[in-house]
């Protein structure tokens, strides 16, 4: 067990359609990672927060948006859902706020779009 | 932009072989990690890497930096069914990570 609880584990829901995945990271972590990983591209950044914060973009598409709150749990919106969502997305948290630091990962939600 | 390749992408050995995963850009890292991957779970880091020509161990596994400190290596000895999944390296300068090798371990 990582420490980092997503929520839904499981999400199905139809194009067009706007989901809200939540994260909550490890107790003490400042950083919030998320990633979108699919059987074609593999993991994929999307952003990372810090603090409050954005700290960092990576391949994140206009139709998604995130957010961390003062309680340091993590939002990610994803809207007008395409079938090529379909995805699992992965939420990491850390210690510091650099890029590149060791990440515990949660256990993943399942998006299925139909 | 860092990318990184993965070799091999998929891996089938039996149980007792030794086997070498591979990392490799053509940039330069300040750190590199290692992670796990089972089905269903998120990824587990094994590792990090940071000085160039460094050697770490972690049990059977054993990670290697390039001097240059552009690519690394994941050796694993008398592989275990329990070391089936899949192996993420990560650049640290912008968090991407590669494709994975698929290592999958017959008993």
């Amino acid at each position: 067990d990582s420490g980092v609880t997503q929520t839904p584990k499981h999400l199905i829901t139809a194009t067009g359609q706007r989901v809200t995945l939540r994260c909550s990271p490890r107790s003490g972590d400042l950083s919030v990672y998320w990633y979108q990983q699919s059987l074609d591209q593999g993991l994929q950044f999307l952003i990372q927060y810090y603090n409050g914060e954005e700290r960092a973009k990576g391949n994140i598409l206009e139709r998604f948006s995130a957010q961390q709150f003062p309680d340091l749990h993590s939002e990610l919106n994803l809207s007008s859902l395409e079938l090529g969502d379909s995805a699992l997305y992965f939420c990491a948290s850390s210690s510091r706020g650099g890029r590149g630091n060791e990440q515990f990962f949660g256990p993943g939600t399942r998006l299925t779009v139909l | 932009t860092q990318l990184l390749e993965q070799s091999p992408q998929f891996l089938s050995i039996q149980e007792g072989e030794n086997l070498t995963v591979y990392c490799n850009s053509s940039s330069v890292f300040s750190s590199l990690q290692w992670y796990r991957q089972e089905p269903g779970e998120g990824p587990v880091l094994l590792v990090t890497v940071v000085t160039g020509g460094e050697v770490k161990k972690l049990k059977r596994l054993t990670f290697q930096f390039g001097d240059a400190r552009k690519d690394s290596s994941l050796h694993i000895t008398a592989a275990q069914p329990g070391d089936t999944g899949l192996y993420l390296c990560a650049g640290e300068d912008d968090m991407r990570f590669g494709a994975g090798t698929r290592l999958t371990v017959k008993p």
